[in-house]
């Protein structure tokens, strides 16, 4: 099975400052026969369902803000957000759909 | 609007059984996989199983593999998951999620909870 190591755990940011989540996989997500990555990231609100951010790697998900990257390929991907909001403080998942699905211990974004 | 309704959660005994259901509407049901995830109460999300749209294909995380049973009823738009030999690390939130194929769970119901405890 693939394994997902996500981290930081938790972050602490302000308001308009740039933050970075990282996740890496045990094996490589990429598909030889399309060459596309299959790695995917989800935002989470307390008491809310998770919301799908970006899959594919770096494709947004209809409605996502542009603030919202996601980049890395193979084994190693980054979720980055620019500019945090007050409402994207929430819980970050990242998640492989290369063989089945193998989700992130999540990171928890936190006000300073 | 796609619309995924949870239902079939509650308060059980270790080793016993339950049977959860997942509705589904605004969309052609038995064009998609569909799975089950859950989430541990203050944890991370845990997928548990998947059932493809003719349920031709069947996969279970190890942790619940020989005890948990995912199906569908095409004809009712509905996902199951019979749950048996039920332990208390089984406690969590059961979300039933559509699968597609680029965009892997774009939509989530609400959740049930199972509450596995003497």
């Amino acid at each position: 099975d693939i394994v997902m190591t996500q981290s930081p755990s938790s972050l602490a940011v302000s308001a308009g400052e740039t933050v970075t989540i990282n996740c890496k996989s045990s094996q490589s997500l990429l598909s030889s026969g399309n060459q596309k990555n299959y790695l995917a990231w989800y935002q989470q609100k307390p008491g809310q369902s998770p919301k799908l951010l970006i899959y594919l790697a770096s494709t947004r998900e209809s409605g996502v803000p542009d603030r919202f990257i996601g980049s890395g390929s193979g084994t190693d991907f980054t979720l980055t957000i620019s500019s945090v909001q007050a409402e994207d403080l929430a819980d970050y998942y990242c998640q492989q759909h290369y063989s089945y699905y193998t989700f992130g211990a999540g990171t928890k974004l936190e006000l300073k | 609007e796609v619309q995924l309704v949870e239902s079939g959660g509650g308060l059980v005994q270790p080793g016993r059984s339950l049977k959860l259901s997942c509705v589904a509407s605004g969309f052609t049901f038995s064009n998609y996989g569909m799975n089950w995830i859950r989430q541990a109460p203050g944890k991370g999300l845990e997928w548990v199983a998947y059932i493809s749209s003719g349920s031709s294909y069947i996969y279970y995380a190890e942790t619940v593999k020989g005890r948990f049973t995912i199906s569908r009823d095409n004809a009712k738009n509905t996902l199951y998951l019979q749950m048996t030999s039920l332990r208390s690390e089984d406690t969590a939130l059961y979300y039933c999620a559509r699968s597609g194929t680029t965009r892997p769970l774009a939509y989530w119901g609400q959740g049930t909870l199972v509450t596995v405890s003497s």
